[in-house]
């Protein structure tokens, strides 16, 4: 299985400023029709997962332009600017190139 | 909308069996893929199972391989997780998820998921 890893595990980010959360697997998640495969999603407190991103930097239906996806191969990265409250929660990594699809441990966002 | 709605989760003892459903509306169930995903108490997501928009193919993690059936019912817009010889460590929120298209592997949509407790 394609191990997924995240980091960091958590942080605490100040409203307004940026953060940036960088996951990397074990193999490349470059498929041969150019396009890599892993997605980011979203699990807000007592929530069900969102899904964010797919195919690394294709910003899903709703979700605001300041969060961004980006990266190849093996690294990845989503960045969100101007943090807000309602950015809180667990965001995963997650390859879908090969099955079984693998999630990162997932990356604690909180507001200082 | 789309809206995914489990049922059926609750606390079964090691070694039986349990199914469980999620009811689909807001889409045209029939054109879509769908998965199961389960998250333990306090942890990540797994991915469990996958069945193509039709039925004709299906997809397990390994440690489930042999024991967990994903089925769907396309004329009721149903889809089902039948799970037997459960184990401990089968305890979990399972979510089902929608595909995002035919076979892509994201999982565009969630359900709120029910929790199945595997216990003595």
């Amino acid at each position: 299985d394609i191990v997924m890893t995240q980091s960091p595990l958590s942080l605490a980010v100040t409203p307004g400023e940026s953060a940036s959360i960088s996951c990397r697997s074990s193999q490349s998640l470059l498929h041969s029709n150019g396009y890599n495969y892993l997605d980011w999603y979203l699990q807000k407190p007592g929530q069900s997962p969102q899904l964010l991103f797919y195919l690394a930097s294709n910003r899903a239906s709703g979700v605001p332009d300041r969060f961004s996806g980006s990266g190849a191969g093996t690294d990845f990265t989503l960045k969100i600017s101007r943090v807000e409250a309602e950015d809180v929660g667990v965001y995963y990594c997650m390859q879908t190139l090969q099955t079984p699809g693998t999630f990162g441990g997932g990356t604690k966002v909180e507001i200082k | 909308q789309v809206q995914l709605v489990e049922s059926g989760g609750g606390v079964v003892q090691p070694g039986r069996s349990l199914r469980i459903s999620c009811a689909a509306s807001g889409f045209p169930f029939s054109g879509y893929a769908m998965h199961w995903v389960r998250q333990a108490p306090g942890k990540g997501l797994e991915w469990v199972a996958f069945i193509s928009f039709d039925g004709s193919n299906q997809d397990y993690r390994d440690s489930v391989k042999g024991r967990f059936t994903i089925s769907r019912d396309n004329s009721q817009d149903t889809l089902y997780l039948q799970m037997n010889s459960l184990r401990v460590e089968d305890t979990a929120v399972y979510f089902c998820a929608r595909d995002r298209t035919g076979s892509s592997g994201s999982l565009s949509d969630w359900g709120q998921g029910t929790l199945v407790t595997v216990s003595s």
